[in-house]
Order: structure tokens, then C-alpha cells, then sequence
């Protein structure tokens, strides 16, 4: 158990450039987040994955972002024509859920994006 | 009014000192309540998870969950400057609940030698 690994850790695009993340999640688990987190505040919910599938994806989530887990493994996530407002540290998380009571959710190291 | 509030400080106390972190929330859905610790340019890091009202101790960490008035509180112990970090609340109303985790805004915590 080696954790869950995000890559890159820092990344600096110019505006309008795609840019994609990568995020390898505790192997067993089954959900992998992902959140959005600026200076001074908690991170926010962007989507989650159960397994492959999609389940939910933030109301705020601009069409420019889109995020996958073909496999149910990895998972990445892209965002288009990036802007100013972009800029962040992206988190993922993963968690193994079931019909037990709770899910504990573990973080990467998060990948800080700076569009300048 | 936010899902979950949390003094964002910073809080600065010494060294063996006890330190007292906070959050309220509104949705009485919740029932799952975690503590994050995050240091700076770090992903959080889980340090306590408890289920419905009640107290949780481990080691110099003591969780209290108070569902009535909603109200949840993170005590440390002699506190230590390798406890300097951003302390996030996290909530959620349970595996099949919409979006999982709520984070409060977190609050620094600087202990001083």
C-alpha cells in the first residue's frame, strides 16, 4: 500500500493551454475523488468515480473539465482552455465504500496548477 | 450560511499547551465526522473519523461530536511545534450520500517553542 499518488506535483501552463492529471488511487479502493483547493480554504468537491463509472460531478464544474477512470484504476483529469481562475491545487482522494457504515477518504499530495 | 463553519484563525499558542479547534454545521444529515491535518503544500491527512454523537481518543487527540447542537471539536494535548498545520473538519451523511464529504475552511495552528 503505497498510498494514493497524483502526478504532476506542480504544474505552470499560459492561459488557454490543456493540461491533464493524473491520479493513482490505493489499489483496493473503489471511489476516487476529486477536489479542488484554494489558499485559505477547505478543499471542494469536483466528482467522484465508483469504480469506472461516474457517479456525480459538482454542479460548479465547468465544461472545460472533464475527468475519467477507464479501468477502474487510475484516473485523470483534464481541463481545457485553462484560465487564471484555474489556479489551485487539484487533490485526489480515494476510499473503499460499501454497504458498511463509513468511508474513510485518503488524499494525495495534491498537484499545485498555476495559470499565469 | 456556509454547510460547515470553522474559525480559520490562525491560532498561535506554546508549546504543551491545550489547543481547542471547532466546527458547526447545518445539515443534521450528517453522521460521519473527521479531522484533517494538512501541512503546507501537503495533501489532508486523516487523524480522527467518528460515528454519530460521542467522545474518541488517540493519543494526545481527543474528538468530540455533539449532534444536538451540531457541533463537533478536535482537542490536542501538549501540543508540540510538529503540530504546526492546517486543521480541516470533513463531514458526510454516509456512503450513499450525495457529494460525501463536506470540509470546513480549516484553521491554522502555529505552536511556538
Amino acid at each position: 500500500d503505497t498510498g494514493v499518488s497524483q502526478d504532476p506535483r506542480h504544474k505552470i501552463t499560459k492561459r488557454g493551454q490543456n493540461v491533464t492529471f493524473r491520479c493513482d488511487p490505493i489499489s483496493e479502493h473503489n471511489r476516487l475523488y476529486w477536489y479542488r483547493q484554494t489558499l485559505g480554504q477547505g478543499p471542494e468537491f469536483l466528482t467522484y468515480f465508483q469504480n469506472e463509472a461516474q457517479l456525480e460531478k459538482s454542479r460548479l464544474l465547468s465544461d472545460r473539465f472533464s475527468a475519467e477512470r477507464p479501468k477502474g484504476s487510475f484516473s485523470t483529469l483534464e481541463i481545457q482552455r485553462t484560465e487564471q481562475g484555474d489556479s489551485a491545487m487539484y487533490l485526489c482522494a480515494s476510499s473503499l465504500a460499501g454497504r458498511q457504515r463509513g468511508e474513510k477518504l485518503f488524499f494525495g499530495s495534491g498537484t499545485q496548477l498555476s495559470v499565469l | 450560511q456556509k454547510e460547515v463553519e470553522q474559525d480559520p484563525g490562525p491560532l498561535s499558542v506554546p508549546e504543551g499547551a491545550i489547543v481547542s479547534l471547532n466546527c458547526t454545521y447545518s445539515n443534521s444529515a450528517f453522521q460521519y465526522f473527521m479531522w484533517y491535518r494538512q501541512y503546507s503544500r501537503k495533501g489532508p491527512e486523516l487523524l480522527m473519523y467518528t460515528y454519530s454523537s460521542g467522545n474518541k481518543e488517540d493519543g494526545r487527540f481527543t474528538a468530540q461530536v455533539d449532534k444536538s447542537s451540531k457541533y463537533i471539536s478536535l482537542f490536542i494535548r501538549d501540543s508540540q511545534p510538529s503540530d504546526s498545520a492546517t486543521y480541516l473538519c470533513a463531514m458526510s451523511g454516509g456512503w450513499n450520500y450525495g457529494q460525501n464529504f463536506v470540509f470546513g475552511p480549516g484553521t491554522r495552528l502555529s505552536v511556538l517553542p
